[in-house]
């Protein structure tokens, strides 16, 4: 049973625009979530967390949203960018280094 | 930001064959390592996670004999696939953490295994 999900398997925006990316998990004991982003025939690479003792953290022109009520956690890109374009991964832990990812959203800005 | 190599970046080697993958982390001291296999298509799929000086912890379905797993310094982590066939064709990715507790994996670039 898939414990992270992200339920859309590609997002298409236009450059300047928001890309909103979503995440939605089962556990509420998770306790840290993670965004990843990776390009092809590359490791993930670390992008933004956020602790569940929050709400929102913020790097620049990415923005982390978490709602624990609705175990959903989403990731705001602004002004989306081409080189943007790569597979999100969200992911979630609980107390240890063991993280659980989601499936992946492939974002594509396009001009 | 902290740095995880992995070498080879890409091997090809025919069925029956044993292949070494390492994961070092180059500017911290990995006290944690951990070994993912990624599908096509799919997420990341923890295959064990490795503490310097102790037996690696292997997940529910993956075979420790076939993928085995050495973590003999604070730098090095080594996944050996072990007999290996064409269903073990996959993209090998190490990560890294620097202590316990909650905190970020350094992912390493990932190691491309084609076995023909």
């Amino acid at each position: 049973d898939q414990q992270v999900k992200q339920n859309s398997p590609s997002l298409s925006v236009q450059e300047g625009r928001i890309s909103i990316l979503n995440c939605d998990y089962t556990n509420s004991m998770f306790d840290y979530f993670l965004w990843y982003k990776k390009y092809p025939a590359e490791g993930p690479t670390f992008l933004i967390s956020i602790s569940s003792i929050k709400d929102k953290n913020e790097d620049g022109r990415f923005t982390v949203f978490l709602n624990k009520s609705a175990k959903h956690l989403s990731l705001h890109i602004v002004p989306s960018q081409p080189g943007d374009s790569a597979v999100y991964f969200c992911a979630a832990s609980l107390n240890t280094d063991k993280l659980i990812f989601g499936t992946g959203t492939r974002l594509q800005v396009f001009p | 930001g902290a740095v995880v190599s992995q070498h080879p970046s890409w091997v090809i080697c025919k069925s029956g064959t044993s292949v070494k993958i390492e994961c070092r982390s180059l500017d911290f001291q990995a006290t944690t390592m951990f070994w993912y296999r990624q599908f096509p298509k799919q997420s990341l799929m923890l295959m064990a996670t490795s503490n310097e000086g102790s037996k690696a912890t292997y997940e529910q379905g993956v075979e420790k004999d076939k993928f085995l797993i050495n973590h003999a310094s604070l730098t090095l982590s080594t996944l050996t696939v072990t007999s290996a066939h064409p269903e073990d064709s996959s993209f090998y990715i190490c990560s890294a953490s620097s202590h316990q507790g909650t905190d970020t994996q350094y992912f390493g670039p990932g190691t491309r295994l084609t076995v023909l």
